[in-house]
């Protein structure tokens, strides 16, 4: 079935590191790519998306590029800050899941000091 | 515009009560889908409404429902709780949600957090 892995964490982070949370997923057809964001206490926010191989999406300074060779969509951010302490998801949802909707990763967290 | 809003925030019951949970959407959007997140079993789809019907269903049982009105503001009821039924339950919308090939962007609500006892 279709599935999402993501990099266990936490992962910890000095403010103005670079920053980069594998994500790869298993789907049949062509499934759209997500990240989403939760901070402490919130519901979960969009953070970007791709619909498409090659497609990059890009926020905040946050990018991750649909890579169909690889099966991944990983998400990169050049300086992290404070603020982006919060848990990461990479979801999908797949053109051949009749009958389903997000399929998300278990979620990784990002903790920044200064 | 406003966001997706969610009542109650946050409920304490007792195993073999029941509990509804509210959910009103962005306004125009048509889509409610629901979610469960938990540590163990993380984010996890319960169901999607359209138009008033259920569209999609995740694998939960059928101790878990919900409904749509005509004004696309959801509800959700899970009767005769089990500690397991302990989670932050999310709700999201967007213009038409997920269907076939069609994959719309879904915007999250804040969440109620239930916890049972």
């Amino acid at each position: 079935g279709n599935s999402v892995t993501q990099m266990e964490g936490p992962v910890t982070l000095s403010e103005e590191a670079f920053l980069t949370i594998n994500c790869t997923y298993t789907a049949t057809g062509y499934p759209s790519l997500f990240w989403y964001v939760q901070y402490p206490g919130e519901g979960l926010q969009l953070l970007l998306k791709a619909t498409k191989a090659d497609d990059k999406g890009s926020n905040k300074g946050f990018e991750a590029t649909y890579r169909k060779e690889t099966t991944s969509f990983h998400l990169e951010k050049g300086s992290v800050q404070v603020s982006d302490s919060a848990v990461y998801f990479c979801a999908l949802t797949s053109a051949n899941q009749a009958g389903t909707a997000l399929i998300f990763g278990k979620g990784t967290t990002l903790s920044v000091s200064s | 515009k406003a966001g997706v809003t969610q009542t109650p925030r946050y409920l304490i019951k007792t195993r073999g009560q029941q509990v509804t949970l509210s959910c009103s959407p962005i306004s125009g959007h048509r889509s409610v889908s629901w979610y469960q997140q938990t540590p163990g079993q993380g984010l996890q789809f319960l169901f999607e409404y359209f138009s008033e019907t259920q569209r999609n269903k995740g694998n939960f049982p059928g101790r878990f429902s919900g409904r749509q009105f005509s004004n696309s503001r959801s509800e959700m009821n899970v009767s005769t709780l089990e500690l397991g039924d302990s989670a932050l339950y999310l709700c999201a919308s967007s213009l038409y949600g997920t269907s076939g090939s069609f994959s719309d962007t879904q915007y999250f609500g804040p969440g109620t957090r239930l916890t049972v006892l």
